[in-house]
């Protein structure tokens, strides 16, 4: 029983460089959700998705981009990172009612 | 646009007594979520409690409930005989109910737990 499994844990990138951050769940779960943390703050909503094929932008979208082609994944792509992108990432899935479930998080460092 | 607000940036309690955190949230949903997490510094998000806004309970999972006042617009936590691992990051949430799913957390409260 998984859960929300994230990858990769950590990732330092250069800047300019890009890639993506990888979420799959396996609850069936509709929602899913990115979000990210910088130290000693709340959690940012970046984009979320209430099915396959529909995604939203949430608070702080800009620099990012996703696709959520299967119910189970929900990748999070970051083109031409940046200093400002240095933060921890963290997808997470619900069904329609009750609890968020969260993975591990990724901390991502960009130099 | 939803916003929650938790204004206590910060708080301390004498462990085995009970503790409040407050949340008011702003939404324009008819139906939503209303969420607790815990944050400890290990990083990892606990999920504590949740309420619906169309139960009519107050939520309760065992030391934790959640004070909902509908007219009000507030989600407070009460921790009872709260407990040294209980010294954390606490996080409100609310929405992820509606047809948009858009689920919003507030900026933290940071409880210290005294022995």
């Amino acid at each position: 029983n998984a859960g929300v499994t994230q990858t990769p844990k950590f990732r330092i990138l250069k800047i300019g460089q890009s890639m993506t951050l990888q979420c799959t769940q396996d609850m069936n779960h509709n929602y899913m959700y990115w979000y990210r943390q910088d130290p000693g703050m709340g959690l940012k909503l970046i984009y979320y998705s209430v099915g396959a094929g529909i995604t939203d932008k949430g608070e702080v979208p800009n620099g990012y981009n996703v696709s959520r082609s299967t119910t189970e994944d929900f990748p999070l792509r970051l083109e031409l990172a940046a200093p400002s992108q240095t933060s921890v990432y963290f997808c997470a899935s619900k069904g329609f009612r009750g609890k968020g479930f969260f993975g591990q998080g990724t901390r991502l460092t960009v130099v | 646009a939803q916003k929650i607000t938790q204004t206590q940036p910060g708080m301390f309690v004498q462990e085995k007594e009970a503790v409040t955190l407050d949340c008011t949230y702003d939404t324009s949903d008819q139906s939503y979520g209303l969420f607790w997490y815990k944050q400890p510094s290990s990083g990892e998000m606990i999920f504590l409690i949740y309420q619906g806004s169309y139960d009519e309970q107050n939520a309760t999972e065992g030391r934790y409930s959640l004070n909902f006042q509908k007219a009000r617009k507030s989600a407070n936590l009460v921790i009872s005989a709260s407990q040294l691992g209980d010294s954390a990051m606490y996080f409100c949430a609310a929405g992820g109910s509606s047809n948009t799913g858009k689920l919003i957390f507030g900026q933290g409260t940071t409880l210290q737990v005294k022995p």
